[in-house]
């Protein structure tokens, strides 16, 4: 099993829609969680850290389940600029400077 | 303008040819790390450092070496660069600990031939 797991997608959803992406991870002691986008090949950019309680940044709102394992990106009301790929980035157990990311999950809003 | 500079953004070698790819950040910031990434494999982790003379291996390390001598500087040294080697590195910084994101650097594309 990899450690941190993503549908790779690609998620093909209308300018308007909610779409949400799922991440689950293997290591139990994990204590960072992040989503981060990244622009065709270009550096990848911190979308938002997703913290125990859940949080929300406008029409983006991240989950984290620790019983299942597992971290979530909702969003709302999806932009044409919202064409990425989105990857789920996990630290390594109790090791912060350790991180593991996903391969990622390619989204394309269409008018 | 806060940012982590790397060094070239694109080379072509051949195999064998000591090679460093450099990184700055402007941050101030204590942790820096080195990422590979290959198509269906993401990015993959090298080495990174917590603090100036504080270097671990992350996933991927073999084939690589790297140094901290200065808190703004991490660069990447492939000793005898293989064909292998041929993908697209990023570095990044972060002031370090729990949930800090990290600032990537641009890129380098490396082929080695």
């Amino acid at each position: 099993r990899k450690e941190v797991e993503q549908d790779p997608g690609p998620f093909n959803v209308p300018e308007g829609a909610t779409v949400a992406f799922n991440c689950t991870y293997s290591n139990s002691a994990s204590q960072s969680f992040f989503w981060y986008r990244q622009d065709c090949r270009k550096e990848p950019k911190l979308l938002m850290s997703v913290y125990s309680s859940g949080n929300e940044d406008g029409r983006f709102t991240a989950q984290l389940n620790r019983a299942s394992q597992y971290i979530s990106l909702l969003i709302r009301d999806s932009k044409l600029s919202d064409s990425a790929t989105y990857l789920c980035v996990v630290n390594r157990g109790t090791s912060y400077g350790k991180l593991t990311f996903g391969q990622g999950t390619i989204l394309t809003v269409h008018p | 303008e806060a940012q982590v500079t790397q060094n070239p953004r694109y080379l072509i070698t051949v195999t064998g040819k000591k090679l460093t790819v450099t990184c700055s950040q402007n941050m101030n910031h204590e942790y820096m790390s080195w990422y590979r990434q290959d198509p269906g494999l993401g990015l993959r982790q090298i080495y990174y450092s917590m603090n100036v003379e504080v270097t671990d291996k992350g996933d991927v390390p073999e084939g690589y070496k790297v140094s901290r001598k200065e808190k703004r500087n991490f660069p990447l040294i492939l000793e005898s660069p293989s064909p292998n080697q041929t993908s697209l590195y990023f570095c990044a910084s972060s002031t370090g600990g729990r949930n800090q994101p990290q600032h990537f650097g641009d890129g380098t594309r490396l082929s080695i031939l």
